[in-house]
């Protein structure tokens, strides 16, 4: 089955820790990305990376950060020193930046 | 990078209805691109129209898309209550512009 997968589906952190959500995708894309969004609010970009070993910020990049060792793996980490972590987080894979985003079913985070 | 700015940001329709939503954008695009998010999970993409189309369809979607006016519509024909859910565009201007996202219209399909 070829698709984009996060994991895990529920994370629950306490202040001051350092947590990092998985994704990964199948679909051979080389571009990557990461999301946030708030209740009933849309999609802010926070890192994206449009082939391995390169990534930019996005519109919200403080406090995370990312790595793109492999095509098929985009990891975020959400450091402690995001202030407001509390969100669902949505990473997405595109074959081309002319094509659709194919998004993973998203990762709950909550702070404790 | 522009966002698409969604119109109405809620809609309550019965099944068996038609649904509207609009969407308006600043600048020219090169694609305008429509998703699907049902309550808890990512989105899902629905149709992708380029610049030089008019409207474009996909089972009970239309989707159409005025250049000059800087806008689109997405229409579903013969709502189901498994429609229910939030829907977004996102107008690409591409080059190294990003797909931006509004905050979209919450649909409700009523039994």
């Amino acid at each position: 089955d070829g698709g984009i997968t996060q994991s895990p589906k529920y994370l629950f952190r306490k202040e001051g820790q350092n947590v990092t959500l998985s994704c990964e995708q199948n679909l051979n894309h080389d571009a990557m990305y990461w999301y946030r969004q708030d209740p009933g609010q849309g999609l802010r970009l926070i890192y994206y990376s449009q082939i391995v070993n390169d990534f930019q910020k996005g519109d919200i990049a403080e406090g995370y950060s990312v790595s793109r060792e492999k095509k098929e793996s985009f990891p975020l980490t959400v450091t402690s020193a995001q202030k407001n972590p509390t969100a669902f987080y949505l990473c997405a894979s595109q074959a081309g930046v002319y094509n659709e985003q194919f998004f993973g079913p998203g990762t709950r985070l909550t702070v404790l | 990078s522009q966002q698409g700015e969604e119109d109405p940001q809620a809609l309550s329709i019965q099944e068996g209805e038609n649904a509207t939503m609009n969407c308006s954008y600043k600048t020219s695009i090169n694609n305008l691109q429509w998703y699907r998010q049902n309550s808890g999970r990512g989105l899902v993409h629905l149709i992708l129209i380029r610049s030089n189309e008019r409207e474009k369809h996909s089972g009970r979607l239309r989707v159409t898309l005025d250049t000059s006016k800087k806008s689109s519509s997405l229409l579903i024909t013969a709502s189901r209550a498994a429609d229910t859910a939030s829907y977004f565009c996102a107008p690409f201007s591409g080059g190294y512009n990003k797909l931006i996202f509004g905050a979209g219209t919450r649909l409700a399909v009523h039994p």
